[in-house]
């Protein structure tokens, strides 16, 4: 599996946007980028996905390098309920699985 | 509904008990899968299951064993475990064929302890 390299932990202030990066030198064509946190006592939830071009829902952005061999993470309002451990993850869908990294820790101060 | 639900929330046993976790999703997916996470680590993968079919063993040891008895439940069952098996046990569940990655919804996990 293609692997993610993301910061251990950042910090944010409440209701300022937040910008979470992640390297993946050796991403293959076919796979996409995934984004889940996982808030304490809880089990990880999906924030987003995108293959190439720039995403937006409701909880989330995600940019992605023009080389795909980077992407990032915007929380245009961090809120105290942000605070997570936030996982990148390239995704092959021929195998159907997520192997997570170390995640980034993001704490989010009032 | 996109809730998965596990029971039970906690579980306590000895090396020799033989015990069951339970997953269960009312969402159609037709994938289901097993993680495990130890404390302060990312979820590992153990199993993952395609149409009621195991597809994915990741050479999980044989005293975990899976089921999937029908589209909408997933079990692992437990005998004689070790205390290094103490973790959270995390079942997820997507559609398949969905094409653009497949969204993983994950249920609160078993957390287990092995005396």
């Amino acid at each position: 599996d293609a692997k993610t390299t993301q910061p251990n932990s950042m910090e944010s202030n409440e209701e300022e946007p937040v910008h979470l990066p992640c390297n993946h030198s050796t991403i293959s064509g076919t796979d996409y980028i995934h984004w889940y946190r996982q808030l304490p006592s809880q089990g990880p939830e999906y924030v987003i996905h995108g293959l190439t071009s720039n995403v937006n829902n409701r909880m989330a952005s995600l940019a992605i390098a023009e080389d795909r061999k980077s992407s990032t993470l915007i929380l245009h309002r961090a809120t105290l309920r942000d605070a997570a451990v936030y996982y990148c993850i390239l995704m092959d869908t021929g195998r159907r699985a997520l192997t997570f990294g170390s995640g980034t820790r993001l704490q989010v101060q009032p | 509904d996109t809730e998965v639900t596990q029971t039970p929330k906690h579980l306590v046993m000895g090396m020799t008990n033989k015990k069951s976790l339970k997953c269960e999703q009312h969402m159609g997916h037709r994938a289901m899968y097993w993680y495990k996470q130890k404390a302060k680590k990312p979820p590992e993968l153990m199993f993952v299951y395609s149409y009621e079919k195991l597809s994915i063993n990741e050479s999980v040891p044989s005293r975990f064993s899976p089921e999937c008895p029908n589209s909408s439940l997933l079990n692992l069952h437990l005998h004689a475990l070790q205390p290094e098996d103490s973790a959270l046990y995390l079942c997820a569940s997507s559609q398949v064929g969905a094409g653009e990655g497949e969204t993983q919804y994950f249920g609160p996990g078993t957390r287990l302890l092995v005396l």
